[in-house]
């Protein structure tokens, strides 16, 4: 099966600040891969898609790029609300399977 | 807009049979791929598997064939048993929908399928 690593483990930072988020799968995904929000006591939250296709709703704060093996999600300026765990998955070889996640949270 | 709930017993003994249902609100289960995924702090989320609303199945391997998925279009529900439990089947176990959405990478479209809407997860705990 495909392992996706995640890195930063944690990520300390402040309302207002960039984020950068990096998922590595263990071979090539192509395009799919996508990135969930998870808050607490929550379920994950679909955020983005392919790689870069926002899913509806979500604020173009949130961007993905990537292909291959190499993934970024990029939240541009934090939000209170973004402070949460954030997991990347594939799509491209069964088993589907997940990052591990890197939290974000309030420094 | 569709919902999904689970619904099931919260407290299972070991060697005995895990059985969650999910239950689909705001719209057809019919055309869709339904999915079980849990989430334990040993194994993070973990994708159990699928059943099309036809009744065609797809299994995580890693789960050794301890698993069922069914479907009850009539009373738009699906349903997950996993036999032979022990403690590190302890997890939330959450149900999703699988959609198919619209995508543009470059000059490349297509259409992928991912996990939209979740349930918002039911806690399962095994031990005796």
């Amino acid at each position: 099966e495909i392992v996706l690593t995640q890195s930063p483990a944690t990520l300390s930072l402040s309302p207002g600040e960039g984020a950068t988020l990096s998922c590595r799968a263990s071979q090539s995904v192509n395009t799919y891969l996508a990135w969930y929000q998870q808050k607490p006591g929550q379920a994950p939250r679909l955020l983005i898609y392919d790689a870069s296709n926002r899913a509806t709703g979500i604020p173009d704060r949130f961007s993905g790029s990537g292909s291959g093996t190499d993934f970024t999600l990029t939240i541009s300026s934090l939000e209170p609300e973004d402070f949460a765990v954030y997991y990347c998955q594939q799509r491209n070889t069964w088993p589907l399977t997940f990052g591990p996640g890197t939290k974000v949270d309030i420094k | 807009q569709v919902q999904l709930q689970e619904s099931g017993p919260g407290l299972v003994k070991p060697s005995e049979t895990l059985s969650l249902t999910c239950t689909v609100s705001g719209g057809s289960i019919s055309n869709y791929n339904w999915n079980w995924i849990r989430q334990s702090p040993g194994k993070g989320l973990e994708w159990i598997g699928y059943i099309y609303s036809s009744g065609s199945t797809n299994y995580n391997p890693s789960l050794k064939g301890r698993v069922t998925i069914s479907v009850d279009t009539s009373k738009n529900q699906f349903s997950l048993k996993v036999n032979s439990v022990t403690a590190a089947d302890t997890a939330v176990y959450y149900c999703a929908r699988r959609i198919q959405l619209s995508y543009c990478n470059g000059g490349s479209c297509g259409l992928g399928n991912w996990l939209d809407p979740w349930g918002q997860g039911t806690p399962v705990t095994v031990s005796s």
